[in-house]
């Protein structure tokens, strides 16, 4: 069964330093997704896109945080100058169409 | 009005027994929901989903019950099995957008 591949499984950072978050999505999608879950909270929307650009973007989504499909087989989330409150596993998700999603197993981003 | 409550956060089953979680929701532009299933160190994965035309919908031992008056939904395990021990998480989407908002989570523990 196809899957979203995520790299890496676990990054450790330092407060301040730039970290990249790559994905790889299924690759007949088209739209694609980026989520995090604080440890024991829920899922929370951070950004979409389709037809490469940001169709939709949340609160938390703020400057610090840009999003790029580079070689149209990748999908990244760039978090320039991480801090503490970005601790969080990032999940990528990519679907055909709107909806349906299939996530990826997730980065645990540890920011110390 | 973005919310979506969901209970209990914790549940405990034995097997062969039913297992229901509901959610319940404010937003009349919510239109697509979605249950997720999510093993430990995994992303959430797709278990089943309504739009509010449908009252039920059932896919094997899982059914999702839907009452789009009371504002509720919610999904039922029949059956339950040590391997559906997991974390459920219900979610809804409004009809003019693909972001999913995610409830808090029910942890299910099914003991033989």
């Amino acid at each position: 069964e196809p899957e979203v591949t995520q790299t890496p499984s676990h990054q450790v950072t330092q407060m301040g330093q730039e970290v990249i978050l790559r994905c790889v999505p299924i690759s007949n999608h088209l739209y694609f997704y980026w989520y995090r879950q604080i440890l024991g909270q829920k899922v929370e929307f951070l950004v979409s896109f389709y037809n490469n650009e940001i169709s939709e973007k949340s609160e938390i989504f703020d400057d610090q945080f840009s999003v790029e499909r580079p070689d149209g087989s990748n999908f990244t989330l760039k978090i320039r100058s991480t801090k503490l409150e970005d601790s969080a596993m990032y999940f990528c998700a990519s679907s055909v169409g709107p909806h349906g999603y299939t996530f990826g197993s997730g980065t645990r981003l540890t920011v110390v | 009005q973005q919310q979506v409550k969901q209970s209990p956060q914790s549940l405990i089953v034995q097997k062969g027994g039913i297992s229901i979680i509901n959610c319940a929701y404010e937003n009349t532009a919510f239109d697509y929901f979605p249950w997720y299933q999510q093993f430990p160190g995994k992303g959430p994965a797709l278990l089943i989903a309504i739009r509010p035309d449908v009252s039920e919908k059932k896919e094997g031992r899982f059914t999702i019950s839907f009452n789009k008056s009371a504002k509720q939904f919610s999904l039922h395990i029949m059956d339950s099995q040590p391997g559906d021990s997991a974390t459920y998480f219900c979610a809804a989407s409004p009809w003019n957008t693909d972001k999913l908002i995610f409830g808090t989570g029910t942890r299910l523990q099914v003991f033989p």
